[in-house]
This record gives structure tokens, C-alpha cells and sequence, in this order.
């Protein structure tokens, strides 16, 4: 079964940097795109952008361009999401999501469990 | 970008009560919406794409509809699995985008 799994949580100060795991299995990883959303604390769902394992093709949304990359690792089926000058504001869980078909239907199918990102000094 | 507003923002419901939340898009997105339940302490899960194709493995009490602005998920007999929080999400266009969420609540 399509398994998505997270690194654990993490605090940060602000300013810092802080990268995130998501190890896929289950499925051919270079198939299916991949994409980070986040949810703050007792808030709702924020899409942050996706990669293509396949190409490395990345699409982030405005709010935290310059600030997010996203990397795959196709040898371990892994990708990352990196996320620099950190502020207060970024404190959530950060979920990995499988898209079900990047073109046709770019819906989430499978989630990792969270991350939790604290960012404070 | 396009936004999503849901409502209501929650909802308290006896086991058994039919139970309609809508989503409204601030432009035309055909029928390219998805609806997910989350539960508390748990990630999203995957419901419904394309307005109303229904996941494998959902129950059939759950059900979606609509096209262009307006949707509507609707479950039509509360069970006690269904309390929960559930989101909209549109993929017609970048930046992809959710709604703000309907919490269900037991009345």
C-alpha cells in the first residue's frame, strides 16, 4: 500500500532553516508528483507547491517563493521540502501529499502523517 | 488565485441527520474540486474528486455535486465516524487552493 512518512518534529529559531523528509513506498515514486501543504494551529490547509520526481520540475506558490525548495532523492524514494528565513508565522505541520495526476486531476491521494514545525526564539 | 469559501465554518448534527456543506469558488472551475475529512490529530483524507466521484473505499452515504461555483458535499446519514472537519480544495488553476473549513460537530 502507498506509504508516505515523515520526519518528526522540529523547533527552530527564527531566521533559521529547517528541512523536512518524506519518504514514499508502495508505488513507482517517479510517477507521481509530489506536493507540501501546511497546516497552522488550528487552522486550515495551505498548499505550498509540488515537484515531479520524474523531472524535477517545481511550482511554488508566491507567499514562500525565494524562501522553499523542493528536492527528491529517486535512489531512496525521499523528497524534501527546505524552508529558510524562518518566522513565527511558519509554525505548522508540514504534510507531504501524493497528486493523483499532476494534468487530469491534481487532488491528494495519499498523506504523510505531519511534521511539526515550531519556529521560536 | 481562486478562492473557496465554505460554509457553514461548523456544524452540530445528531447520528442519523442528513448533512450538506457548500463551497463556493470565486470563478468558474468546472467540476474540479475534491473533498476531504479530517479528523482530529490525523492527516486529510481523500473523499471525493471531480465534484462527485466518490474515492474507493468511502462510504456511499457520502456524496458531491455541483459545477462551476457552486458545490455541495453531503452525507445523508451521520455516523459517528463522520465527526470531523472537511475541506474543498480546487485544481483548475494554480495556486491550487482550499477552502476554510466545516467542522461537524455531535449535537
Amino acid at each position: 500500500q502507498v506509504q508516505l512518512v515523515q520526519s518528526g518534529p522540529d523547533v527552530k529559531k527564527p531566521g533559521a532553516s529547517v528541512k523536512v523528509s518524506c519518504r514514499a513506498s508502495g508505488y513507482n515514486f517517479v510517477r507521481y508528483t509530489l506536493s507540501w501543504i501546511r497546516q497552522a494551529p488550528g487552522q486550515g490547509l495551505e498548499w505550498l507547491g509540488w515537484i515531479s520526481p520524474f523531472n524535477n520540475n517545481t511550482s511554488y506558490v508566491q507567499k514562500v517563493q525565494g524562501r522553499i525548495a523542493m528536492t527528491t532523492d529517486t535512489t531512496t524514494s525521499t523528497a524534501y521540502m527546505e524552508l529558510r528565513s524562518l518566522r513565527s508565522d511558519d509554525t505548522a505541520v508540514y504534510y507531504c501529499a501524493r497528486v493523483i495526476d499532476q494534468v487530469l486531476a491534481p487532488a491528494f491521494d495519499s498523506w504523510g502523517q505531519g511534521s511539526l514545525v515550531i519556529v521560536s526564539s | 488565485a481562486i478562492q473557496l469559501t465554505q460554509s457553514p465554518s461548523s456544524l452540530s448534527a445528531s447520528l442519523g441527520d442528513r448533512v450538506t456543506i457548500t463551497c463556493r469558488a470565486s470563478q468558474d472551475i468546472r467540476r474540479d474540486l475534491a473533498w476531504y475529512q479530517q479528523k482530529s490529530g490525523e492527516s486529510p483524507k481523500l473523499l471525493i474528486s471531480h465534484a462527485s466521484s466518490l474515492e474507493r473505499g468511502v462510504p456511499s452515504r457520502f456524496s458531491g455535486s455541483g459545477s462551476g461555483t457552486d458545490f455541495t458535499l453531503t452525507i445523508s446519514s451521520l455516523q459517528p465516524e463522520d465527526f470531523a472537519t472537511y475541506y474543498c480544495q480546487q485544481f483548475n488553476s494554480d495556486p491550487l487552493t482550499f477552502g476554510g473549513g466545516t467542522k461537524v460537530e455531535i449535537k
